[in-house]
């Protein structure tokens, strides 16, 4: 079956300090591929996506390219805020079905 | 984005009793709705998808006698959680579907149910 596979965190920043968050995935078909954070308290939001291989989602500073060779969408960001703390999931979504396949999320803490 | 709505925000409730939780699509149509349970600081785990006007179905290992999920219409949603105890405290989060050629899901802010 498809998987997520995320990086364990907590992943702890200094601000302005570059971020890399890694995820693989497993699919059988052509999945799209998501970047959900959630802040405290809160649901998730859509950060970016990415629906074809070698394409780029991005928002907000964050990026993340479809790599199909690889079967990874590492999301980064080159300069990271406080704000910016929260966790973060990567998930998947096969083609034809809307049923997403989460990793199991990443937090992210930046400090000032 | 579109925006999906949930009600209550948070809860407290005694054990033994029942507690609607409601998740509305507010400006799209919701073809399919999905409900997600969110343990401190783990993934979500889906719980149940639904298709306005059909059953939902459940994932393996959830109750569908204890958590009763209806989908009337095509911006409302609503999971009945059945003679609630402790364990069932937890934050639940509902998103819906529409006809996006991408299968998004747009996520409601989620429920947090403490079981007393």
């Amino acid at each position: 079956g498809d998987s997520v596979t995320q990086m364990e965190g907590p992943v702890t920043l200094s601000e302005e300090a570059f971020l890399t968050i890694n995820c693989t995935y497993t699919a059988t078909g052509y999945p799209s591929l998501f970047w959900y954070v959630q802040y405290p308290g809160e649901g998730l939001q859509l950060l970016l996506k990415a629906t074809k291989a070698d394409d780029k989602g991005s928002n907000k500073g964050f990026e993340a390219t479809y790599r199909k060779e690889t079967t990874s969408f590492h999301l980064e960001k080159g300069s990271v805020q406080v704000s910016d703390s929260a966790v973060y999931f990567c998930a998947l979504s096969e083609e034809g079905y809307s049923t997403l396949t989460f990793g199991k999320g990443t937090m992210l803490l930046v400090s000032p | 984005g579109a925006v999906v709505s949930q009600h209550p925000s948070w809860v407290i409730c005694k054990s033994g009793t029942s507690v609607k939780i409601e998740c509305r699509s507010l400006d799209f149509q919701a073809t399919t709705m999905f409900w997600y349970r969110q343990f401190p600081k783990q993934s979500l785990m889906l719980m149940a998808t639904s298709n306005e006007g059909s059953k939902a179905t459940y994932e393996q290992g959830v109750e569908k006698d204890k958590f009763l999920i209806n989908h009337a219409s095509l911006t409302l949603s609503t999971l009945t959680v059945t003679s609630a105890h402790p364990e069932d405290s937890s934050f639940y989060i509902c998103s819906g579907s529409g006809t996006s050629a991408y299968n998004e899901q747009f996520f409601g802010p989620g429920t947090r149910l403490t079981v007393l």
